[in-house]
């Protein structure tokens, strides 16, 4: 049971870059989000969705795309890379609401943009 | 504000002993809050989720409290491993989302 799996663990971008974040999830969850987390702060909402086919932004959505075509995937996307983007983020994914069955996390992917 | 907020930053501890996390929220309304460990390089676990008719749950050697009335929880480890350094999370869920705090660094010495 591989759980919620992301690639790739670490990348560098130059500034500019644009690039995919990889997530997928075997649990067949409806709910997935991505995170970011910075150092001294808590994890952050960037987009989320409750089902195939619908997103919703989060907290800090801006140069962030994503999408929900099937259950088990939801890519994150990064359309022209910033300093500011440099961060771990964390795909998690839920059976329901996640505030009552709680998130699965991915193990992150470190991303540094220079 | 909705706001989390965990002490202390980071803790060592040797080996066998105890330690207590604290977590004070201002979340509002309160559904539950979750303590998360997350090992370095991975993604937190739940440790524990707690709602606001309980005051205890336990989880092996990890053992959350809550006081609603004061807004406050602990998550206390009994007789720490090597294996308990980590950073621990508390998350508060309010009406329709997660606040998380900025967790505390645990580091257990031999």
């Amino acid at each position: 049971n591989a759980g919620v799996t992301q690639t790739p663990k670490f990348q560098v971008l130059k500034t500019g870059q644009s690039m995919t974040l990889q997530c997928a999830q075997d649990m067949n969850h409806e709910y997935m989000s991505w995170y970011r987390q910075d150092p001294g702060m808590g994890l952050r909402l960037i987009h989320y969705s409750v089902g195939a086919g619908i997103t919703d932004q989060g907290e800090v959505p801006n140069g962030y795309n994503v999408s929900r075509s099937t259950t088990e995937d939801f890519p994150l996307r990064l359309l022209s890379a910033a300093p500011s983007q440099t961060s771990v983020y964390f795909c998690a994914s839920s059976y329901g609401q996640s505030k009552v069955y709680g998130y699965t996390f991915g193990s992150g992917t470190r991303l540094t943009v220079v | 504000k909705n706001q989390v907020e965990q002490s202390p930053q980071s803790l060592i501890i040797l080996e066998g002993k105890n330690c207590t996390l604290q977590c004070n929220y201002t979340v509002s309304p309160f559904s539950n809050l979750r303590w998360y460990k997350q090992d370095t390089g991975r993604g937190p676990v739940s440790l524990t989720i707690m709602t606001f008719s309980e005051n205890t749950k336990s989880n092996g050697r990890y053992t959350a409290t809550l006081d609603a009335d004061t807004k406050q929880s602990s998550l206390h480890i009994t007789a720490s491993q090597l294996s308990d350094s980590a950073s621990y999370i508390c998350v508060v869920s309010g009406a329709d989302k997660l606040i998380f705090g900025t967790g505390t660094r645990l580091q257990v010495f031999p």
